[in-house]
């Protein structure tokens, strides 16, 4: 069973631009979050979709979007990018939304703002 | 949220148990305890999720107390590919699947 999918895997953005980045999730998983990892501020939840709908969200600027589409796929973007955006970007897929479902995380998509 | 103190750093010798506590003295009853690890540059990797009982799989243990305010993740036989941060989280009912990770414990596994 394949795992959760990103990409791209590596990218390079000049500041001010704006990125999109891609999830699959595991085959049957319909819960995605995404999650921003820095030196400075660790691992830190951005936002989680089910169904079609964002169901949390972390403390980000609106710079920061996503969506889900009706197969679960997923993508965030981040619009006017900073140069304190490079960061590892993690999506993470579950089959559900309650607690008690594990949640399994891709290999992440590296951001560096130049 | 119920908050997590791990020690930062540990070593262990390769080949021996790797046991790492993490408290969690304010987890409520029906909140969970989750375990993973980061290898340098890749996504969070799942280990182990308990709520009461202790719990074993083919990568760990989790040993609970019997109060819950704590935990031990214990890597059996530790491998030079154990080498990794390890994170301890306790997750919440009304959080979905939003997870708080900490500092976590950087493991060492030495020859």
């Amino acid at each position: 069973k394949a795992g959760v999918t990103q990409t791209p895997r590596y990218l390079i953005k000049t500041r001010g631009q704006q990125v999109t980045l891609s999830c699959s999730p595991i085959s049957g998983h319909r819960s995605v979050s995404w999650y921003q990892q820095t030196p400075g501020q660790g691992l830190q939840f951005l936002f989680e979709y089910f169904s079609e709908t964002q169901r949390n969200k972390g403390n980000f600027p609106g710079r920061f979007s996503g969506r889900q589409f009706s197969n679960s796929r997923s993508e965030m973007n981040v619009s006017t990018l900073e140069l304190g955006d490079s960061a590892l970007y993690l999506c993470a897929s579950s089959l559900g939304q309650g607690y008690g479902n594990t949640i399994y995380f891709g290999e992440g998509s590296w951001l560096t703002v130049v | 949220d119920a908050k997590t103190t791990q020690p930062t750093s540990m070593d262990c010798a390769e080949g021996r148990a790797a046991n790492l506590p993490c408290n969690h003295s304010t987890i409520s009853g029906n909140e969970y305890v989750y375990w993973y690890r980061q290898i340098h540059s890749q996504g969070p990797q799942y280990i182990i999720h308990g709520l009461k009982n202790n719990e074993t799989n083919e990568m760990a243990s989790l040993i609970i107390t019997e109060d819950r305010k704590s935990s031990t993740l214990i890597l059996p036989h530790a491998t030079l590919r154990d080498t990794a941060v390890y994170y301890c989280i306790v997750r919440v009912p009304n959080a979905g699947n939003m997870l708080t990770f900490g500092g976590g414990t950087r493991l060492m596994v030495k020859p």
